[in-house]
């Protein structure tokens, strides 16, 4: 059974780069079978797709926060990360890894989810 | 792409709750829909308009026709309040698109 499990600071100032990683179960991370994504929910509100990874490392982003994201995949590690930039308290929220088997496009599996707060 | 989700649905326990997703032509997308309880995370109840995961109950039923998806829950119990967001791929940019959300009150 896939598992998924973010980690990251829970607080990030303003301006700096929030960064998430998340942990896959077993060997699923370097399947073909696969894409890993970034979700995230503002409080109270609906979601919003961040990007999506492939485990060669091709990721595409949102087009509204496209400038601002990297994510990145290291199958040594069997884990997979977001790095978002210059962040402002628009971007607070929490944060949700998922798997999506390839060309489906729609996610089985989520982590727990992991609240970042932007504040100084 | 936009996708619109009524912001509530109230429904008396027993009945059917109907929780619909419009955007245009979207029935000629494939449409998935996820539960959401307080605080926890999404669970997929329903994927490509009318399919249930393995585990879901037969009461969760989806449609897909026209500018208007629809997540019918029947016998709706106190389980079911949660959040349900429907999802689809918008194939002419590369990326997806979520629904507004919709929160289910069992009265």
């Amino acid at each position: 059974q896939l598992q998924l499990q973010e980690s990251g600071p829970g607080l990030v100032k303003p301006s700096e780069t929030l960064t998430l990683t998340c942990s896959v179960s077993d060997d699923y991370i370097s399947s073909s079978g696969f894409y890993w994504v970034w979700i995230r929910q503002p409080p109270g509100r609906g979601l919003e797709w961040i990007g999506s990874i492939y485990y060669t490392g091709s990721a595409y982003y949102n087009p509204s926060l496209k400038s601002r994201v990297t994510m990145s995949v290291d199958t040594s590690k069997k884990q997979f990360s977001l790095r978002l930039n210059f962040v402002t308290a628009a971007d607070t929220a929490v944060y949700y890894c998922a798997g999506e088997m390839a060309t489906i496009h729609y996610f089985q599996w989520w982590g727990q989810g992991s609240l970042v707060t932007v504040s100084s | 792409y936009v996708v619109t989700q009524p912001p509530s649905v109230s429904v008396a326990p027993g009945q059917t709750a109907r929780i619909t997703c419009a955007g245009e032509n979207i029935g000629r997308k494939s449409v998935h829909w996820y539960q959401q309880r307080p605080g926890q995370a999404p669970v997929l109840v329903v994927y490509d308009d009318d399919n249930r995961p393995s585990g879901i109950p037969e009461r969760f039923s989806g449609s897909n026709s026209g500018n208007t998806a629809t997540l019918a829950i029947s016998r709706v119990a106190a389980g079911d309040e949660a959040d349900y967001h429907c999802q689809v791929w918008d194939s002419s940019s590369d990326h997806f698109v979520f629904g507004t959300g919709t929160k289910v009150t069992v009265l």
